[in-house]
Formats: structure tokens, C-alpha cells, sequence
């Protein structure tokens, strides 16, 4: 059984750019979330997707957006990058079902110069 | 909104010490709690949940009580080792499709 994958692993990229970030979530799993840790900080949510639809979002501007898949893989797009949108972007996915944890990848480092 | 609070680090520690890093939590509801460990250069493994007031969690020698009474949820493990050297995150969930609220983490360093 394979885990929460996540590409690329480092990106480095200029302001004003867009930036897209995979993820492939670990099998049977149906909910994809994306988190945003900055360095030296907990993860904020971003946005959920259930079923191929957006289920909830957190504090994030509209420049994040997201996409979910049939298979349940996702991105996680940013347009007009900011220098403060460097950070490691997380990705979990869950199984269906009451009181699991999600399970994480081990995240992209973005860098934005 | 829901919050969680843990203590400030970095915790230093020897060898064989006990530990304990305590969280707090504020919540509209009746959450999930959660310790999640971030190890050097990798993302998040879920180390122990509890899902109702007086739950136990436990796993690798690490525990937590669910305590409604004092929101609290509170990390112990009796004797640490030079590999639970991480950052400790504790976090809640009110719903388990709901986002997962995160403390700013606990680093932990375990000297020989």
C-alpha cells in the first residue's frame, strides 16, 4: 500500500509567477486536503476536496485554487506568487469512515524569489 | 474560532527522561484531538488520536488523555530516546471531514 505522494519535492520560483503541486493520495482514500506550514510554524488548512469537490476552505485569497481528480489524486495551484507564499505545502488524504487522522506527505518546499 | 495552544520549545531532554508537552485546546464543539510528529525533513505521521472525553491514546511509549474538563490533551511519554528527537504537533478536528486546527509545534531535542 502506497502513502500520500507529493511533486515535485523543491520548487523555486519568481514573484508573479504560477506555481501547480501534485499529489497522489494513498489508496481507498477519498478527501484530499492541502496545508500551508510556514517555517517554524503549525499547518494552515487550505482547501479540502471530497469526491472531486471543493468541501471546505480556510483563510487562504482566491489565488489558491485546487483540483481533485477522478482517481483522487489533486493539485494545488497559485497564481501571482507572493515572497510570503514560500512555506512547505502539505498534502493528506483520508479513508472514509469516523475518527481517522489524516495521513501526510512529506510536502513541496516552495521557494519564491 | 477553535484553537490549540501548546507549549513553547525547543524541550532539551536526556536520554531516558520522562516528558510531557502540554496542550490546550478551545472548541465550539466536542473535537478530535490529535499529537502529530514531524521528523527532520519529512511531513506529518499521526502519532496518537483520542475521540471522546477520558480517551486514552497511546503509541511508541507516547500517551494522552482527552480531558474535557480542563480542555487539554496533554503528551507524556515515561522514558524518551535520542530518536523522538522532532517537532510534536497537537491538533484537533471537529468533524472528521472538517480541517485539521494546528498547534505551532513542540521541538524536542533528546541528548545521549
Amino acid at each position: 500500500e502506497t502513502g500520500v505522494t507529493q511533486s515535485p519535492t523543491h520548487l523555486i520560483k519568481t514573484r508573479g509567477q504560477q506555481v501547480t503541486l501534485r499529489c497522489s493520495s494513498q489508496s481507498g482514500h477519498n478527501t484530499v486536503s492541502w496545508y500551508q506550514q510556514a517555517l517554524g510554524q503549525g499547518p494552515q488548512f487550505i482547501f479540502q476536496y471530497y469526491r472531486e469537490e471543493e468541501n471546505g476552505r480556510g483563510n487562504f485569497p482566491p489565488r489558491f485554487s485546487g483540483l481533485q481528480f477522478p482517481n483522487y489524486s489533486s493539485e494545488l495551484n497559485v497564481n501571482a506568487l507572493e515572497l510570503d507564499d514560500s512555506a512547505l505545502y502539505l498534502c493528506a488524504s483520508s479513508l472514509p469512515g469516523i475518527g481517522y487522522g489524516y495521513t501526510f506527505g512529506s510536502g513541496t518546499r516552495l521557494t519564491v524569489v | 474560532g477553535d484553537s490549540v495552544t501548546q507549549m513553547e520549545g525547543p524541550v532539551t531532554l536526556s536520554e531516558e527522561a520522562f516528558l510531557t508537552i502540554n496542550c490546550t485546546y478551545t472548541a465550539t464543539g466536542y473535537p478530535s484531538l490529535f499529537w502529530y510528529v514531524q521528523y527532520p525533513g519529512e511531513g506529518l505521521q499521526l502519532l496518537l488520536k483520542a475521540t471522546k472525553a477520558d480517551d486514552k491514546g497511546s503509541n511508541k511509549g507516547f500517551e494522552a488523555t482527552y480531558r474535557k474538563e480542563t480542555t487539554s490533551f496533554h503528551l507524556e511519554k515515561g522514558s524518551v530516546q535520542v530518536s523522538d528527537s522532532a517537532v510534536y504537533f497537537c491538533a484537533l478536528s471537529e468533524d472528521r471531514d472538517d480541517k485539521i486546527i494546528f498547534g505551532k509545534g513542540t521541538r524536542l531535542h533528546i541528548l545521549p
